[in-house]
């Protein structure tokens, strides 16, 4: 079936990296735009990145722009975040998401991972 | 930024009642393709979110018909006709006619 299964949450210290992935897998992974969204305990969702079908085209929100990279692994079915310079307003469950419909980059999200936690603190 | 603004907060219902969300965008999410570029999402406790509309009321599938969505430039809103239980969580409403993507804050639906 249709499925994405982030990894690589976990503890870092502030100013530390750390890199997700997303694991797609149920269809075509490389007809489709990819975003990450996050949201902090408690809190709403926040947009972080996407980036296109192809790799081509990445757009980061504001807040994570010069400190996170997005790309992906079309032979592998895999999208990646690297997080680098870590601050304690990144912690945060981190989701991937697919859009609907193929070629797009912002579209409606279809398709949600179950999350990964990220927690920066010293 | 557009910025989605959300009402009320959070809404307690008696099951078979019906429930309104309002979302509110700081710009039209009308796009010269003649879409209208507004989702809303459910979050159940302990899950990700789940994509209930599409491009303002379009039901996405497998979503019940007791959920609908209309309004249209940058005035919106998600009813449940009558709520169930399993409608509990916190429901979205997200706009893409921009980057970057934006979400409202967000309205807890309990049951009473």
């Amino acid at each position: 079936q249709v499925q994405l299964v982030e990894s690589g949450g976990g503890v870092v210290q502030p100013g530390r990296s750390l890199r997700l992935s997303c694991a797609a897998s149920g269809f075509t992974f490389s007809n489709y735009a990819m975003h990450w969204v996050r949201q902090a305990p408690g809190k709403g969702l926040e947009w972080v990145a996407v980036i296109s079908y192809d790799g081509s085209n990445k757009y980061y929100a504001d807040s994570v722009k010069g400190r996170f990279t997005i790309s992906r692994d079309n032979s592998k079915n895999t999208l990646y975040l690297q997080m680098n310079s870590l601050r304690a307003e990144d912690t945060a469950v981190y989701y991937c998401a697919k859009v609907s419909q193929s070629v797009v980059v912002a579209d409606a999200f279809d398709i949600w991972g179950q999350g990964t936690m990220v927690t920066v603190s010293s | 930024d557009i910025v989605m603004t959300q009402t009320p907060l959070s809404l307690s219902v008696t099951p078979g009642q019906p429930a309104s969300i309002s979302c509110k965008s700081s710009q039209s999410l009308l796009h010269s393709d003649g879409k209208t570029y507004l989702f809303w999402y459910l979050q159940k406790p302990g899950q990700p979110p789940q994509l209930l509309i599409y491009e303002v009321s379009n039901r996405f599938s497998g979503v019940p018909d007791r959920f609908s969505g209309s309004g249209s430039g940058t005035d919106f809103t998600l009813k449940i006709s009558r709520v169930e239980a399993e409608d509990v969580g916190v429901y979205y409403c997200m706009q893409s006619i921009h980057l970057p993507l934006t979400f409202g804050g967000g309205t807890k639906v309990e049951i009473k």
